[in-house]
């Protein structure tokens, strides 16, 4: 079936390191594709986007990579902050008019100062 | 521009009673989605809906499960005959009607945590 999984649930970095969450999809259909923010008791906040015509997107202190040879996305946070600290999605969107995400089981991102 | 709303934030029901759930999209925007999130786990899509339209419903349980999205007011989400199994976080996220770069992205809501006791 198709699906969104992330390698690694949980990642534990020092303040001021970089960091990579990594995320894997199987629909080669996938056209659209977005990080998410959640920290404990809130909604998921959008972090960046990518579309599949591109490989690299960059925001402020983030970056997406898209591979889509081997169905890979990953989200870098440059000098990652203690306010870094959630929970990460990644979601997918298949295109056409349905506009449904499919996501990620999720990876928890812990900063240590 | 107030984000998108949802309440209550918690809801606590005894099996056999009904639970509705309210989501307010931001203004602007037409398209209401419901998504249900178990503990440590990720979202997963129940519905989809336009202003008195049902889009998608391919993600919500045939059965005690139903949702509206009226011309006017709130999109609500209705559980009727609560059981323990229907315990989760349900959010609801919205974006514009028009679909072109930067509008794509769905916003969520704070979410709704609904204890079944």
């Amino acid at each position: 079936g198709e699906s969104v999984g992330l390698h690694l649930p949980t990642l534990s970095v020092q303040e001021g390191d970089n960091s990579i969450i990594n995320c894997a999809y199987s629909n080669s259909a996938s056209d659209y594709f977005i990080w998410y923010k959640q920290e404990s008791g809130k909604g998921p906040q959008f972090i960046i986007d990518i579309r599949s015509n591109m490989d690299k997107r960059q925001g402020q202190r983030v970056t997406v990579l898209l591979n889509k040879t081997v169905k890979h996305l990953s989200l870098q946070i440059a000098a990652t902050q203690p306010g870094d600290s959630a929970v990460y999605f990644c979601a997918e969107n298949s295109g056409g008019s349905n506009y449904k995400l499919t996501f990620g089981k999720g990876t928890l991102l812990t900063v240590n100062p | 521009n107030a984000g998108v709303m949802q309440n209550p934030r918690h809801l606590v029901r005894r099996r056999g009673q009904e639970a509705r759930l309210r989501c307010s999209p931001m203004k602007g925007h037409s398209h209401v989605y419901w998504y249900r999130q178990l503990p440590e786990e990720g979202l997963k899509f129940m519905v989809y809906l336009q202003k008195e339209n049902i889009i998608d419903e391919s993600g919500m349980p045939k059965e005690r499960f139903s949702a509206e999205f009226p011309k006017e007011g709130p999109s609500i989400l209705r559980i009727q005959q609560v059981v323990r199994g229907d315990s989760a976080a349900y959010f609801c996220a919205s974006h514009p009607a028009e679909r072109f770069p930067g509008t794509d992205t769905q916003y969520f809501g704070p979410g709704t945590r609904l204890t079944v006791l």
